[in-house]
């Protein structure tokens, strides 16, 4: 089976609602990390959050990790259509493993 | 704001022939990667490279694969005789500071195609 899967594969609502992404990974970490990628274009590292952390923000990003269930939630507050994007998680041992992803369409 | 700039941003190449893709990481970055991302698949972890040498590599970088940092600024990856699956993105990324668990910056990636 494959490190690193997201839910839901694809997730739209409407502008200025919350979008909430999970990801699940296989193995111990070192810490965990979430990116951005518009359509054919490259990742953007939007937030890392540490093994020992629990929860971790950044602006109207909120990351939590649950190390016991080896998984991880990505919340986007008060979203916006410049927001649609994939997003994925990447476990990170030294390289990182990246997750199939979540693309998430904003409607205006 | 200092970022990782990768060249070309399209090659096209015949099967069987050999290329180079170039990437500029940041310039106090210490750890160096390549990634590459099939078509509509999820981004695969091709090798990591500290202190002049492959420190983790993937089992899909075979000894088709070689990177180089030639200078103090360039690292290259280069695929010696292509195949038509190697047809991908593929794309550089840089990590700074003392430890190496940290956030790596992707630069834009090149888009390999084989014909």
């Amino acid at each position: 089976s494959q490190q690193g899967e997201e839910d839901p594969q694809a997730l739209s609502i409407q502008e200025g609602e919350n979008a909430t992404m999970n990801c699940s990974y296989k193995t111990s970490i070192n810490n965990l990390q979430w990116y951005r990628q518009n359509s054919g274009r490259g990742l953007v590292h939007l937030i890392l959050i540490r093994s020992n952390e629990r929860e971790k923000h950044s602006g109207r990003l909120r990351v939590t990790l649950d190390t016991s269930k080896k998984s991880s939630s990505l919340l986007i507050t008060a979203s916006r259509a410049a927001d649609t994007a994939s997003y994925f998680c990447a476990s990170s041992n030294e390289k990182l493993t990246f997750g199939t992803g979540t693309r998430l369409t904003i409607i205006p | 704001e200092p970022e990782v700039t990768q060249t070309p941003s399209h090659q096209v190449t015949q099967m069987g022939q050999e290329v180079i893709l170039r990437c500029v990481p940041i310039s106090n970055h210490l750890y160096f990667y390549w990634y590459r991302q099939i078509l509509g698949q999820k981004v695969e972890f091709l090798v990591s490279f500290y202190n002049n040498e492959i420190s983790e590599k993937s089992e899909i970088f075979d000894d088709q694969f070689s990177v180089e940092r030639p200078d103090g600024s360039n690292f290259t990856l280069k695929i010696r005789s292509t195949k038509l699956e190697d047809s991908a993105m593929y794309f550089c990324a840089s990590s700074g500071g003392v430890v190496v668990y940290n956030e790596q910056f992707f630069g834009p990636g090149t888009r390999l195609t084989v014909l």
